[in-house]
């Protein structure tokens, strides 16, 4: 398997522009999470997904922020008008439930943000 | 609200010694906990997991510890090598049925040949 796939690897935007980050987990996993990392706040929940169906959003900043999973392969993030306060590295992780004994997430390369 | 503390210094040791990080908690009690590596420019790897009626667990020449009444877990690497250099990150989680992990800031460590 060729693992979580992420794109893009690196996005540079101005201020106020929609930014959309892509992700495909693991084929079988049936729980995606989103997260983002920076040096002041680490690595952040920010929503995740159990069978295509979002259960947890707390951690997603503001309106500005927004998630879907369309099917069981594919995933988009969306910050529309991204600001500044925005840039970080995002990851997405995938996971099985079938998984016993261990509730191991699999991470993607992540997403290098740069808004402007 | 919940906390996980995670030496916010780099740790510099020796080739061949053995590297201990420590991730304590507060006002939280996770079912289990979790160790992570994390390369510059990557993802988190998934390392071990230990649970919450588990007092230690091993893998090759690392080593767990979780002590759920001092809060706190104890990550070993026995005989270290520079591959080793990397920043760790512990995780916890309630298991209660969903997936609310929490992710300390990690520690950075790193072993001179």
């Amino acid at each position: 398997d060729a693992g979580v796939i992420q794109s893009p690897r690196h996005e540079v935007t101005e201020m106020g522009q929609e930014v959309t980050l892509r992700c495909k987990p693991i084929s079988g996993h049936d729980y995606l999470f989103w997260y983002r990392q920076t040096m002041m706040r680490g690595l952040e929940l920010l929503i995740y997904f159990n069978n295509n169906v979002p259960i947890d959003d707390s951690g997603m900043p503001e309106d500005r922020f927004s998630a879907k999973m369309p099917n069981a392969s594919f995933s988009t993030l969306k910050i529309q008008p991204s600001e500044p306060r925005d840039s970080a590295v995002y990851f997405c992780a995938s996971s099985s439930s079938q998984r016993i004994g261990t509730d191991e997430q699999f991470f993607g390369p992540g997403t290098r943000l740069t808004v402007l | 609200s919940q906390k996980i503390e995670q030496n916010s210094e780099a740790l510099n040791i020796q080739e061949g010694k053995t590297a201990t990080l420590t991730c304590n908690y507060t006002n939280y009690s996770p079912a289990y906990l979790q160790w992570y590596r994390q390369d510059p420019g990557r993802g988190p790897v998934f390392l071990l997991l230990i649970r919450e009626n588990e007092k230690e667990k091993r893998k090759e020449r690392l080593k767990v510890t979780f002590d759920t009444t001092l809060k706190q877990s104890l990550f070993h690497i026995t005989a270290s090598q520079p591959a080793d250099s990397a920043t760790y990150l512990c995780a916890l989680d309630g298991g209660t049925g969903g997936f609310k992990t929490i992710f300390g800031a990690g520690t950075r460590l790193f072993v001179k040949a």
